[in-house]
């Protein structure tokens, strides 16, 4: 079985520009959560989406959106991309909310320059 | 808010020896999840061990184990006959209701 798939797994962008991150759960998974790693750091959460509503949302600026299509593949967006937005997003899904277990793609790598 | 954190920013381990990875974590609930996950230079984060708050038996995957000292809020990670493939990041996770929080992990680094 296919696990968690994230596209693409790096990605170089400028200052001010907007990014687009894709995830895929695995299969039979509702719910996805995105997490932004930075150099050094344990994973910081984002947003959980589950059944394409927003379900949490973690610290992060208006500049971070995202959304779960019917597939139940989720889109994160960021905007505006300042410098300290370079890190490694990770998507994670799970079968449900609450007690399952995260099972995490192998993240996108962003450097903003 | 919930916080985890991990002291030991770096470990090492002989191959075949036993390490303990610490953990503690600050929460005023009383159910919740704790995670221990490995991350290899893949980067990918692999699930190695899970406990439930409610259940007082520790628990254990194989070369894995935990001590759960509910009270303490302690959650320390043990692997046995330590293996080169090991070597990762490892982060200590708090998860209540749909809110997952990690340390700052602990390089382990096992040494042939």
């Amino acid at each position: 079985d296919a696990g968690v798939t994230q596209s693409p797994t790096h990605l170089i962008k400028t200052r001010g520009q907007q990014v687009t991150l894709r995830c895929s759960p695995i299969s039979g998974h509702k719910s996805v959560s995105w997490y932004q790693q930075v150099l050094g750091q344990g994973p910081q959460f984002i947003f959980q989406y589950y059944e394409k509503e927003e379900r949490g949302r973690g610290n992060f600026p208006d500049r971070f959106s995202a959304r779960q299509f019917p597939n139940y593949s989720s889109e994160l967006n960021v905007n505006a991309l300042l410098l300290g937005d370079s890190a490694l997003y990770l998507c994670a899904s799970s079968l449900d909310l609450g007690i399952s277990p995260l099972h995490f793609g192998n993240g996108t790598r962003l450097t903003v320059t | 808010a919930q916080t985890v954190t991990q002291s030991q920013p770096e470990m090492s381990v002989q191959e075949a020896e036993t390490v303990t990875l610490s953990c503690t974590y600050d929460t005023s609930e009383s159910n919740y999840y704790l995670f221990w996950y490995k991350q290899p230079p893949s980067r990918q984060m692999i699930l190695v061990i899970r406990q439930e708050a409610y259940k007082q038996q520790n628990a254990t995957e194989n070369r894995f184990s935990v001590n759960f000292q509910k009270a303490a809020k302690s959650f320390s990670l043990k692997i046995s006959d330590s293996q080169l493939g090991d070597t990762a990041m490892y982060f200590c996770a708090f998860m209540k209701r749909n809110d997952m929080r990690f340390g700052a992990g602990t390089r382990l680094t096992v040494k042939p």
